[in-house]
């Protein structure tokens, strides 16, 4: 199936900085979805996008949808250890089948 | 959200055996999917569970390697049959409640030695 494309594949970055990244596809959906998996946990929503051009925070989290309904983006402001961890984003157009990323992992240095 | 409660965690299996796993949710939901993640990878749907019918498996997974069962609509077992080592992974359930946002166990892993 239809895999996206996530960037950066990693990011190491000093505690307190912003941390911004990707996704892109090459087909449009009606929604992107953003989570966020723990070593050893399944994945965890983070945000939910269901209109082109949305922007939704969830805490210091901020997500857009793209205008081309084919890229989402995801920042991180002012990261903090527990930030730490592997990001994907997923796209869907019925609910019925979801397509993800390829996940960038995320390193947060105290 | 759902809670959703996998079973087990984690498992270390011998080659050629059967392990089953179990996924609980606390109500009802529409779609419930299976998963697996290898290490360091991305997530591949196995397979999506039908209740009451055989499930809807993706291209190169079989029905005979992962059974998988969903007798109504808030549980589902997925079998990895006659393991090896390269069965080694995350297996991941997932579900959702008619919309468009998908909820995630805690998954399996298993190690095949």
């Amino acid at each position: 199936g239809q895999q996206l494309n996530q960037s950066p594949q990693s990011m190491f970055i000093q505690e307190g900085e912003d941390v911004s990244m990707n996704c892109t596809s090459s087909s449009i959906f009606n929604t992107w979805l953003w989570y966020k998996q723990d070593p050893g946990e399944g994945p965890v929503l983070l945000i939910a996008l269901y209109k082109a051009g949305e922007l939704t925070s969830n805490g210091r989290l901020t997500a857009q949808f793209g205008i081309t309904r084919k890229d989402s983006f995801l920042n991180i402001s002012a990261s903090i250890p527990s930030d730490v961890g592997i990001y994907f984003c997923a796209g869907t157009n019925t609910g019925n089948q979801f397509y993800f990323g390829t996940g960038t992992s995320l390193t947060v240095i105290p | 959200s759902a809670v959703i409660s996998q079973k087990p965690s984690r498992d270390i299996c011998q080659r050629g055996t059967s392990l089953t796993i179990q996924c609980q949710v606390d109500s009802q939901v529409t779609m419930m999917f299976w998963y697996r993640q290898q290490p360091g990878q991305s997530l591949t749907l196995i397979a999506t569970a039908n209740q009451g019918s055989e499930a809807t498996y993706e291209s190169g997974f079989v029905i005979d390697k992962f059974p998988i069962s969903r007798p109504n609509l808030t549980f589902s077992t997925l079998t990895v049959s006659n393991m090896s080592p390269e069965d080694s992974s995350i297996y991941l359930c997932s579900v959702t409640r008619g919309g468009a946002e998908a909820f995630f166990g805690q998954g399996t892993r298993l190690t095949v030695v």
